[in-house]
This record gives C-alpha cells, structure tokens and sequence, in this order.
C-alpha cells in the first residue's frame, strides 16, 4: 500500500497562475478530504468527497477555488488564479470515521 | 457543531519524564476522537483512535489516551518520554458521519 500520494510536493508559483494539486487516495477508501494547514488558522477542511461525489465545499474560501474527483483514484484541486495569501501546505486525506484518515505528505504552495 | 480545545500549544518535557497533552472536545453525539502526529515537513500520522469501544485507548509508540465523558476529555498520554517524541500532536473529533475536526495542536519538545 503506498498510502495517499500527493503531487507535487512543493509548488512556487506567481501570483496570478494557476494552480493544481493532485491526490491519489488509498484504494477501497471512499472518502476523500483536502486540508489546508497554515500557522495562523491550523488544519482546515476544504472540501470532501463521499464515492467521488462532493459532499460538502463550505470551506473553500474564495471561487478561485475548485476542486474535482472525476473517479474513485484521483482528486484536483484547483487555484485560479493563485494569491500570496494562498501560499499554505495542501493536505489530502483518505479514509472514513471509523479507522481514521490516512494523509497524505501534503503540497507545499508558496505563492509570489 | 463539534469542536476540540487542546490546552498548551508548545509543551516541554525532559526525557524520561512523562507526557500529558491535553484536549477537550464539544460534541452534541458520542463522539469519535483521534491523537494524530505530524514530524516536520511531513503529513499527519494516527496514533490512536477512540470509536466507542474501550475508553482506554492504546495506540502506537508507547502513547495512550483515555476518554472522560464527564469532563469532555480525551487527554494523551506517555509514561517516559523519547527524544523522537518531539512533533505537533494534534486532536480531532467527529460526530460520525460529519468530517474531522482538528484542534490548533500542541508542540512537544523534549529535553536531554
């Protein structure tokens, strides 16, 4: 098992670009989470999916951003265009409330 | 909605000595709670999870947490401390079928 695959791992980018950070969860996992983790307001939930379906966005903070499962082994997401208070390491995450989320090592975003 | 308190967010301790990471969380249901670990530059680790079962719960590298209805709790603990303890510990609650909520987490550093 080679756990949640994130890419890339680290992203510097202008601001104005855009952006996109892929996921490969763990197979058989049918829930799918994107984190955002930065010092001033911890781990954030952006968006889940249940069977790739989104469940709930509430936390995305602005339209510029988008994220997608088009099946079952790969996740987007999507910032366009990109700001340098996006700048923030990405966490993806597989798995279910029973046995825990299994994360992935994260994309580290610094946008200039 | 459900949320998690961990008291202290930088926590020293010398080696050998024992490690208490506090955490207190708000659930409107029994709720299920985790103890994860994130090492520098990489993703979050579980270290033990509580899913109503035993409320003495065991998890990996030595640490175990205890569930306290009465006093909303769900603290971690270490009898001896290792220097490769030192990490962020965070907490985590979730009410079921509702993603993971994580508290701001709490940096152990241990002391020679």
């Amino acid at each position: 098992d080679a756990g949640v695959i994130q890419s890339p791992r680290h992203e510097v980018t202008e601001m104005g670009q855009e952006v996109t950070l892929r996921c490969k969860p763990i197979s058989g996992h049918n829930s799918l989470f994107w984190y955002r983790q930065t010092m001033m307001r911890g781990l954030e939930l952006l968006i889940y999916f249940n069977n790739n379906v989104p469940i709930d966005d509430s936390g995305m903070p602005e339209d510029r951003f988008s994220a997608k499962m088009p099946n079952a082994s790969f996740s987007t997401l999507k910032i366009q265009p990109s700001e340098p208070r996006d700048s923030a390491v990405y966490f993806c995450a597989s798995g279910g409330t029973n046995y825990g989320y299994t994360f992935g090592s994260g994309t580290r975003l610094t946008v200039v | 909605a459900q949320s998690v308190t961990q008291l202290g967010s930088h926590v020293s301790v010398s080696e050998g000595a024992l490690v208490l990471l506090r955490c207190n969380y708000s659930s409107s249901v029994p709720p299920y709670l985790f103890w994860y670990v994130q090492y520098p530059n990489q993703g979050l680790q579980l270290l033990l999870k509580y899913t109503s079962a035993a409320t003495l719960v065991k998890g990996i590298n030595g640490f175990e947490a205890e569930f306290k209805k009465s006093e909303t709790s769900f603290h971690l603990t270490k009898p001896s401390a290792h220097m490769s303890d030192a990490a962020e510990y965070f907490c985590a609650v979730s009410e079921g079928n509702t993603p993971l909520v994580f508290g701001k987490g709490t940096r152990l550093s241990v002391i020679a």
